[in-house]
């Protein structure tokens, strides 16, 4: 049950486009397509931004995508904007109804 | 609306027990699986335990099998988390979480309400 390994940092300026690299293993990412994406803002809880690799529940901007490519899932935040700066967290599920969640990446808007 | 709130943090020294609560609202609480999360103090978070909904299956991380128990309270729309043997690296904010399936050919999974936290600081 080793955290799934997601770049520290990423920061774009407002408009750009940023991508959040999630990468696992063949016992996690790789064998399910059930990773989600969560939004956490300072003080706050985790808010869901993606499910299913690329769902977007009601109310999640479609600025916001996933995708998933072998071991590694990845979230996208195009036409970034300044609410958007949180921290941002892969999960995915790993067998026998276990879970695993990345090690979280910081989202700066410039 | 959903609501989630957790109680019963604290402080505790290493090697003691604390039990949390998660009172449940606004939705049909037996039907759902529900989660505990933690996050460690400037750290990621971190899965701890699941419990289906009717509390006849359970599992945990490998940081917390053997000490942690979770349980349910259908008839009271609570959600527990028995600690014990605790250890300074179980101190965390720790969540309550619901799980949302969506079912469909292929069913999708995601935590879709959390709480706001309780604290839990082992120290001595």
């Amino acid at each position: 049950q080793s955290a799934l390994t997601q770049p520290p940092s990423v920061s774009g300026s407002p408009g750009q486009s940023v991508t959040i690299s999630c990468t696992g293993t063949s016992s996690d990412v790789g064998n399910y397509n059930r990773v989600s994406w969560y939004q956490q803002s300072p003080g706050a809880a985790p808010k869901v931004m993606i499910y299913g690799v690329n769902n977007r529940p009601s109310g999640v901007p479609d600025r916001f995508s996933g995708s998933k490519s072998g071991n590694t899932a990845s979230l996208t935040i195009s036409g970034l904007q300044a609410e958007d700066e949180a921290d941002y967290y892969c999960c995915s599920y790993a067998g026998t109804y276990t879970f695993v969640f990345g090690t979280g990446t910081k989202v700066t808007v410039l | 609306q959903v609501q989630l709130v957790e109680s019963g943090g604290g402080v505790v020294q290493p090697g003691g027990s604390l039990r949390l609560s998660c009172a449940a609202s606004g939705f049909t609480f037996e039907n759902y699986d529900m989660h505990w999360v933690r996050q460690a103090p400037g750290k990621g978070l971190e899965w701890v335990a699941f419990i289906r909904y009717d509390g006849s299956n359970k599992y945990f991380s490998d940081s917390v099998k053997g000490r942690f128990i979770t349980s349910r309270d259908n008839s009271k729309n609570t959600l527990y988390l028995q600690m014990n043997s605790l250890r300074v690296e179980d101190t965390a904010v720790y969540y309550c979480a619901k799980y949302r399936t969506i079912f469909g050919v292929v069913p999708k999974y995601y935590f879709d309400y959390w709480g706001q936290g309780t604290l839990v600081t082992v120290s001595s």
